[in-house]
Parts: structure tokens; sequence; C-alpha cells
């Protein structure tokens, strides 16, 4: 069955801190893993990784995808109290054309 | 402007009622979704439709109900069969098959009394 896991499942830093979020996935026929950041209400599209081993990056934000081991991650460096959100992994699943989410990791970013 | 609006935003309804959540999208994309997220669960998909007058049952599609008369448009219905139907719904849409980015609307949370 097609598993996406996130850790840790809640975070707590204060600003300035640098995190890293774990995304760990089992799919079949893998495309592509997004991450979103969701705060009060609709989730919002960060990244979209499809190659292993190249880093995205949008400003403090970046991730990586090794699929090899079948994990990402997303560094947030320079934490600041907006980052506060869940932040949500997606696998899109084989011939489906949907995806699977994993249960988010929510940050607190404390001032 | 272009994007995805639900509708509402929020909804209260007695025990027993059906309710039908509004989801429509001027972005001209081809795939529409319904998820519904319940704390600590993440998202988990209800129905999905990649073209109109066609969509297919996701993980949870018990007791819900959906159509797609038009491509703009892809309401969902949560029947009195649905056990736990309070939760957070999400609507989201992908442009074609081949891409994988999906974009959400706001968001309708029903609250079932």
């Amino acid at each position: 069955e097609d598993k996406v896991v996130q850790s840790p499942l809640s975070l707590v830093v204060h600003e300035g801190d640098t995190v890293t979020l774990n995304c760990s996935y089992e799919v079949t026929n893998f495309r592509s893993l997004l991450w979103y950041k969701q705060e009060k209400k609709a989730p919002t599209f960060l990244f979209m990784l499809t190659s292993s081993g190249i880093e995205k990056k949008s400003g403090r934000l970046s991730s990586i995808l090794d699929k090899k081991e079948l994990f990402s991650i997303l560094n947030i460096t320079a934490t600041q109290t907006g980052d506060s959100a869940v932040y949500l992994c997606a696998v899109p699943r084989g011939n489906n054309n949907d995806m699977r989410f994993g249960a988010g990791t929510r940050l607190t970013v404390k001032p | 402007d272009g994007g995805i609006t639900q509708s509402p935003k929020y909804l209260f309804r007695k025990e027993g009622q059906n309710v039908t959540l509004s989801c429509e999208q001027n972005l001209n994309h081809d795939a529409m979704y319904w998820y519904r997220q319940d704390p600590g669960q993440g998202l988990r998909l209800i129905y999905y439709s990649q073209i109109v007058n066609d969509f297919q049952k996701g993980d949870i599609a018990e007791g819900y109900s959906v159509s797609r008369e038009k491509k703009e448009s892809f309401p969902l219905t949560v029947t009195s069969a649905q056990k736990n139907p309070t939760a957070f719904y999400l609507c989201a849409s992908k442009r074609e098959r081949s891409t994988d980015t999906q974009y959400f609307g706001p968001g309708t949370r029903l609250t079932v009394l």
C-alpha cells in the first residue's frame, strides 16, 4: 500500500533557528514529491521534486530528494513567526493521478 | 482573479441531513479533487474527476457523492450515510493529466450537530 510518513509530527522552535522536516515514502511508479505549506486554510504549493540530489530553493526554504533512500527533507533557515504552519508532503500515486499525503508536520516558531 | 473558490466557508447541519459543498475553478484545469482533512491525519482523497462527466472514488468515498457536469464545477454532497462527516473539506484542481501540482481552494469546515 502506498505510504507517506512525515516526521516529526510537531516541532516548536524559536525565531532564528534552522529546522529540518522529513518525509519518507513508498509508492509504486514514483514520479515526483511535492511540499505544501498550510497556514489556516488552503495548502499552498512550495516545491515539486523529481530528481535525486538536486536542491530546490526559495528564499530561506530549500528541499532535496533522495530516490534511493525514498525520502525528502525540507529545510527552513533563520525561521520567522510567519513560518508557523503545517507542512505537508505529498506523492502522486501510480496511474490514479491522485496524491497520497502525509499527516503533516506542525511547526510553531516562537518570537 | 483566477483561482479556486469553495463555499460556504463554514457550514452547520443537523445529523441526518444531506449537504452540498461547492467548488468552482476558473483556471481551465481538467482535473478536480475532493479531500477531507481531520486533525493528525493529513488529507484523504474522497473523489476525483479527470474530465467532465467522469469521476472516480478515492480512498474514503462511502457516504459521499459528486457530479462533474461542467469543467469549472465539482460539487460534493455529504449524505446522511457518512458516519462522521464533521471535518475540513478541501477542493483542488490540476491543469492536465501530465502534471502533478494540485492547487487548493480555501476549504469548507463542516460541523454536524
